[in-house]
């Protein structure tokens, strides 16, 4: 069965510096999307993006982040300068489509720890 | 505010014996409901899709039904291999994307 692939599966970084997360959607998949969960909170949004721009972002996702898809099979989430409360597990996840019969299919995460 | 809320927390079965999980929201305008499995360090996989009140969707020892109000996960005859956290979502109704709005989830643990 065909799924979301994510790497690394745990970064550790220092305040202030940058780190790019890396997610390889489901090959056929439309709608892209990054979300990540605090330890012990709620999975939350942070972006979609398709067609090569951003649908949708909330407001966590402020001008630190950035977000892309370089070539026809990744999908990139870059963090310019860490905070150390930007550690959680990043998920990476895509959909077919919009349609309510497209759920999304999420990544397996990648643990950043901003030490 | 659109919300999800999920009880309990955390549920402790012993195998083979059968219980229900609350997804409770509030949105304006429900959009499809989720129901997804989560194990520890992984990432949410995916269940069911919910539409509309009186739906109702069945895989294995799990079954998903929908209210106007609120979603059960009815698990039944549980195994260990059904402990898990499980998540609700929803559908944010002000959204063109898919943006969920998640529960906190129930822990669940079965215990041989």
């Amino acid at each position: 069965e065909p799924e979301v692939t994510q790497t690394p599966s745990h970064q550790v970084t220092q305040m202030g510096q940058e780190v790019i997360l890396r997610c390889v959607p489901i090959s056929n998949h439309l709608y892209f999307y990054w979300y990540r969960q605090i330890l012990g909170q709620k999975v939350e949004f942070l972006v979609s993006f398709y067609n090569n721009e951003i649908s949708e972002k909330s407001e966590i996702f402020d001008d630190q982040f950035s977000v892309e898809r370089p070539d026809g099979s990744n999908f990139t989430l870059k963090i310019r300068s860490t905070k150390l409360e930007d550690s959680a597990m990043y998920f990476c996840a895509s959909s077919a489509g919009r349609a309510v019969n497209s759920p999304l299919h999420f990544g397996n995460g990648t643990r950043l720890t901003v030490t | 505010e659109d919300q999800v809320t999920q009880s309990p927390e955390a549920l402790r079965l012993q195998e083979g014996e059968s219980s229900s999980l609350n997804c409770s929201y509030t949105v304006s305008g429900l959009r499809g409901l989720f129901w997804y499995r989560q194990d520890p360090g992984k990432g949410p996989e995916f269940l069911f899709t919910l539409y509309s009140a009186g739906e109702e969707k069945e895989k294995e020892r799990l079954k998903a039904t929908l209210t106007k109000k609120e979603s059960f996960l009815h698990i039944t005859a549980p195994k260990p291999e059904d402990s898990a956290t499980y998540l609700c979502a929803v559908r944010d109704p002000h959204s063109g994307t898919y943006k969920y709005i998640f529960g906190t989830g129930t822990r669940l643990k079965v215990l041989a």
